[in-house]
């Protein structure tokens, strides 16, 4: 059974779409994050959840809007997405706030626009 | 904001030798911890290091950390092929959430 499942693991789309990228971790987390990694490799964080409740909030574009409808799932939502938004966005899960445990990965989501 | 910086970005040896790889941190943390990424695929937890820790093994690895400079490294012993993968130290810098370098991309040459 996958920890931390992301979808889709490919994402091509055309400028001024909106998409979304869900995740799901069975591992009983209290808490997921959301991470961009550009093509330098620079992981950053984006978002995080507690129990459903956003703890943090990056400086981040507001086409960018994470939903959790519980906290075994984290989705991200991209409105009218830019050639910048190009990268892997990765959900990560851990047990509570922080690295206190180390996180889980999902195997990310490539998103490129076109 | 970026937390660790590692040092090397590249490294490439045999297989068979040890690789080091380093990272600095600029704030106080409450621990360090050290992934794994193939490439294509996510993040692997490997080790995690407490501030009053000064080293730590697992199997291959051995991991210190010095916080009066800051530092981290991260030694592979006896490397493999398959040990070739990029490298990240995170720290827990008591913010809520994991702050990750750039990496060190290691290539084990068979």
């Amino acid at each position: 059974d996958t920890a931390v499942s992301q979808t889709p693991k490919y994402l091509v789309t055309q400028m001024g779409n909106d998409k979304s990228i869900k995740c799901e971790q069975n591992l009983g987390h209290d808490t997921m994050y959301w991470y961009k990694q550009d093509s330098k490799k620079f992981l950053k964080i984006m978002f995080s959840y507690n129990n459903k409740e956003l703890i943090i909030n990056e400086t981040v574009p507001n086409r960018f809007s994470p939903k959790s409808p519980d906290k075994a799932h984290l989705n991200l939502h991209i409105n009218s997405l830019e050639l910048g938004d190009s990268a892997v966005y990765f959900c990560a899960s851990s047990p509570g706030i922080g690295g206190e445990a180390g996180y889980t990965f999902g195997s990310g989501t490539r998103l490129t626009v076109v | 904001s970026q937390q660790g910086e590692e040092d090397p970005q590249a490294l490439s040896i045999q297989e068979g030798e040890n690789a080091t790889m380093n990272c600095s941190y600029k704030t106080s943390i409450n621990n360090l911890q050290w992934y794994r990424q193939n490439s294509g695929r996510g993040l692997v937890h490997l080790i995690l290091i407490r501030s009053n820790e000064r080293e730590k093994h697992s199997g291959r690895l051995r991991v210190t950390l010095d916080t009066s400079k800051k530092s981290s490294s991260l030694l592979i012993t006896a490397s493999r092929a398959a040990d070739t993968a990029s490298y990240f130290c995170a720290t827990d810098a008591f913010t809520g959430d994991m702050r990750f370098g750039a990496g060190t991309r290691l290539t084990v040459k068979p």
